[in-house]
């Protein structure tokens, strides 16, 4: 599996936005990124995916750039629940049944009131 | 909303105790995953199923075994609980409905297991 690198952590502003960053500099071409976050003593959630354009959803926003070796994950407006580890990750998508995710360490976001 | 349940949101058994970890999926999604959590190591895949009464071992497979006797179940079993299975264990489920990797995995609550 293509590896990512994130920072070990950061901070943000309670209602400021967050731009969270990932490097996957040997991403392939059909690789999928996607983000998942893990709120304390909670299991992993699905954040959001993208494969080549910038994608939107309810939780977020991520922006990929033009030559795909890097992504950010925005959080428009951080919350106190927004308070979580959140991993970048690399899917490849070849139809397997052996699809495990592997989860970096990850970003520690903290959320300042 | 997609929902993955565990029996139990923390457990504390003895060594060599035999262990029973429940997962329930309700979205019928024919993919079901046992992973352990443990701090500095990630992720780590234990077993993983596929369909009903199929299963393959994961990276970590030694000393649990698994059931899927129904879709939406799957169960990771520690024949003799030790020390070293002390650990978060992460059930997650997924659909392959659309025939490429693109989806989401769906994660339940977890279950710390303390082994003493």
């Amino acid at each position: 599996d293509a590896k990512t690198t994130q920072p070990n952590s950061m901070e943000s502003n309670e209602e400021e936005p967050v731009h969270l960053p990932c490097n996957h500099s040997t991403i392939s071409g059909t690789d999928y990124i996607h983000w998942y976050r893990q709120l304390p003593s909670q299991g992993p959630e699905y954040v959001i995916h993208g494969l080549t354009s910038n994608v939107n959803n309810r939780m977020a926003s991520l922006a990929i750039a033009e030559d795909r070796k890097s992504s950010t994950l925005i959080l428009h407006r951080a919350t106190l629940r927004d308070a979580a580890v959140y991993y970048c990750i690399l899917r490849h998508p070849v139809r397997t049944s052996y699809d495990k995710v592997i989860f970096g360490p990850g970003t520690s976001l903290s959320v300042i009131p | 909303d997609v929902k993955v349940t565990q029996s139990s949101r923390y457990l504390v058994k003895r060594t060599g105790e035999k262990v029973f970890l429940e997962c329930v999926q309700d979205m019928d999604h024919e993919n079901m995953f046992w992973y352990r959590q443990d701090p500095g190591l990630g992720l780590r895949l234990i077993y993983f199923s596929y369909d009903v009464k199929m299963k393959e071992k994961g990276d970590i497979p030694e000393g649990y075994s698994v059931s899927r006797e129904k879709k939406e179940r799957f169960s990771l079993i520690l024949e003799s609980a030790s020390t070293n299975q002390t650990s978060m264990y992460l059930c997650a489920s997924s659909s392959d409905r659309r025939g490429v990797l693109e989806y989401e995995q769906y994660f339940g609550p977890g279950t710390r297991l303390t082994v003493t």
